[in-house]
């Protein structure tokens, strides 16, 4: 039973363009949110966080908006860059304090 | 900082043996978490300690999976016995603090079970 659903396996967008990352969550208690990137053959590592206070959080070219009502996050990239493809996986950590649960992730495929 | 080392980068073994997994959390880290990812799960938690202690291990899927981790620099994860499937790639993350924040993984182990 996932808690946290990245329901697009898979993403391509021409470099230059916007690329949009979805995230799903059921868990009401979940008050802070994650994305990471992940390379091939590398672990993944931190990309941009949001707490569940906030509608947006924007650093640089990613920009991260959360939708408390519908239960939705999205990762915005603008402009996307050849260097953006990679897994991307989005987590949330429940306000009761535990480890971050992750989603499936999506693999987003800039072409230049 | 080298940052989260974990050994080996690549292990096959033939189904039945003990497999051993090894981490290196980032100095100063005092909580650590063991994920698997496959494609079916994606990033799954097995397993987190603070203070080296166990926190929670309900994501260990088996008895035939066990981690320790006897000091804050360096933690296993052990395969005894080893089935198909069990290959994955195995990360191992540390945190500043256990409460959700930001993880520092390490490269992880691929590990191929025949």
């Amino acid at each position: 039973d996932q808690q946290v659903k990245q329901n697009s396996p898979s993403l391509s967008v021409q470099e230059g363009r916007i690329s949009i990352l979805n995230c799903d969550y059921t868990n009401s208690m979940f008050d802070y949110f994650l994305w990471y990137k992940k390379y091939p053959a590398e672990g993944p590592t931190f990309l941009i966080s949001i707490s569940s206070i906030k509608d947006k959080n924007e650093d640089g070219r990613f920009t991260v908006f959360l939708n408390k009502s519908a239960k939705h996050l999205s990762l915005h990239i603008v402009p996307s860059q050849p260097g953006d493809s990679a897994v991307y996986f989005c987590a949330a950590r429940n306000q009761a304090g535990t480890a971050l649960i992750f989603g499936k992730g999506t693999t987003l495929s800039v072409s230049s | 900082d080298a940052g989260v080392i974990q050994s080996p980068r690549h292990e096959v073994t033939e189904m039945g043996q003990e497999v051993t997994l090894r981490c290196k959390p980032i100095s100063g880290h005092n909580s650590l978490f063991w994920y698997r990812q496959t494609m079916m799960r994606g990033l799954e938690l097995l397993i987190y300690f603070n203070n080296n202690v166990p926190i929670d291990d309900s994501g260990m899927p088996e008895d035939r999976f066990s981690a320790k981790m006897p000091n804050a620099s360096f933690s296993t994860l052990k395969i005894q016995p080893s089935e198909p499937r069990d290959s994955a790639v195995y990360f191992c993350a540390s945190s500043f603090r256990v409460l959700g924040e930001k993880l520092f993984f390490g490269s992880g182990t691929q590990l191929s079970v025949l």
